[in-house]
């Protein structure tokens, strides 16, 4: 069956780099994702890279994927406090036609100032 | 403001009572997806539209749910005889057509059955 697991919690202090780390089972995943979510709101896509990439870079957020071992990261360099939220790997599978998304527990990431 | 928008926010329903909430996407998305988050989870995908047509449905969209697209824009999502276990947010997102993965979502409607 399909599922995508997250460590649940990461601190990381101010100015640091972030580490999110996902695993997913499903080997027919075409798409995986990272969405972001503060108190009480909805997701944000923060980026998302085809399965053939292993690796996808946008600004402070690098995305690598072992396709292999099924394992997502995304690194967030100089953390900031703003970064603080939790953060959700998905997945999706262009072969569904609807590329409906699987979602992890997510993380929660605490900025220490 | 062009983003994904719900309504109502927010929702404090008895239970037993109905409910129903809307789902405005994205101008020109012609997919439309509802989904359900309770505390300490991910999004859980109930239900798809492309356009007006309803393609996909999850095993948990029990028969007292029920989700329409009538005119291919705007989505309703209605609860009926709501049990104390509906209470979620529940979410929306839209997607261009063919040939983008991406979904945007709303910033959901947030259910409380007491």
């Amino acid at each position: 069956g399909e599922d995508v697991e997250q460590s649940l919690f990461l601190s990381v202090r101010e100015g640091d780099s972030s580490v999110i780390n996902c695993t997913y089972t499903d080997s027919s995943s075409t798409y995986l994702y990272w969405y972001k979510q503060e108190p009480g709101a909805g997701l944000q896509l923060l980026t998302y890279i085809f399965s053939n990439m292993d690796m996808k870079q946008d600004q402070r957020l690098t995305v690598l994927l072992n396709k292999k071992d099924k394992h997502l990261s995304l690194r967030i360099a100089d953390t900031q406090t703003g970064d603080s939220a939790i953060y959700f790997c998905a997945e999706s599978r262009a072969g569904a036609g609807s590329y409906q998304l699987t979602f992890g527990k997510g993380t929660k990431l605490s900025v220490i100032p | 403001d062009t983003g994904v928008s719900q309504d109502p926010r927010h929702k404090i329903t008895k239970r037993g009572q109905n409910v129903t909430f809307r789902c405005d996407p994205i101008s020109e998305h012609n997919r439309l997806y509802w989904y359900r988050q309770t505390l300490g989870q991910g999004p859980e995908f109930l239900t798809y539209f492309q356009n007006e047509a309803q393609l996909e449905k999850s095993r948990l969209l029990s028969d007292r749910f029920s989700a329409e697209r009538p005119k291919g824009s705007f989505s309703t999502l209605e609860i009926q005889r709501t049990e104390q276990g509906d209470s979620a947010m529940y979410l929306c997102a839209s997607s261009p057509d063919r040939g983008s993965a991406e979904a945007f979502f709303g910033q959901g409607t947030r259910l409380t059955v007491v």
